[in-house]
């Protein structure tokens, strides 16, 4: 079956730090991945996607690449702020069906000033 | 152009009693999906519906839990005699077309049972 492992947190990182939160995955066929992210009480976004191997999803100074040979898709950012802080999910998707994905658990993201 | 809506956004129930929750999906989408999330996990799928079918309901509770999206009007999840355990965030997706390349997510709904 699918399945997607994410790096435990909770995750504390000072404002400007670099950011690195892992994520593999096992899969059937050839999945789309995603990373979402989640703000207090609110429902999810999406961050940044890639479709194929290699492609690199980037957005609001984020980025991971779609990592065939190691099945993953790390998700970097250079500088976090205070307003990163959020929780970060690691999606994948069987391109044959839109909205059912595969979730990791989540990883709780808070940077201090 | 507004997003998927789901309400109400925070419902609480007595054990036993029931619990209905509603999603909107955006305008022109005709495919849903019901997402759980239980607390300090990920969301897991329960179930898909295109208007008046069920197409994949493989992650629902055989028991309690059912979900429909009839013709005209949201989608609804109806959870009957709620338990403690049901209490969580229950997420609604929609998209335009089952090989569409996104689905938008609403805000959810929280479930607490007392």
């Amino acid at each position: 079956g699918n399945s997607v492992t994410q790096m435990e947190g909770p995750v504390t990182l000072s404002e400007e730090a670099f950011l690195t939160i892992n994520c593999t995955y096992t899969a059937t066929g050839y999945p789309s991945l995603f990373w979402y992210v989640q703000y207090p009480g609110e429902g999810l976004q999406l961050l940044l996607k890639a479709t194929k191997a290699d492609d690199k999803g980037s957005n609001k100074g984020f980025e991971a690449t779609y990592r065939k040979e190691t099945t993953s898709f790390h998700l970097e950012k250079g500088s976090v702020q205070v307003s990163d802080s959020a929780v970060y999910f690691c999606a994948l998707r069987l391109n044959t069906n839109a909205g059912k994905s595969t979730f990791g658990d989540g990883t709780t993201l808070t940077v201090k000033p | 152009n507004a997003g998927v809506m789901q309400n109400p956004r925070h419902l609480v129930r007595r054990r036993g009693q029931e619990a209905r929750l509603r999603c909107s999906p955006m305008k022109g989408h005709s495919h849903v999906y019901w997402y759980r999330q239980l607390p300090e996990e990920g969301l897991k799928f329960m179930v898909y519906l295109q208007k008046e079918n069920i197409i994949d309901e493989s992650g629902m509770p055989k028991e309690r839990f059912s979900a429909e999206f009839p013709k005209e009007g949201p989608s609804i999840l109806r959870i009957q005699q709620v338990v403690r355990g049901d209490s969580a965030a229950y997420f609604c997706a929609s998209s335009l077309s089952q090989g569409a390349a996104e689905a938008f997510f609403g805000q959810g709904t929280r479930l607490t049972v007392v």
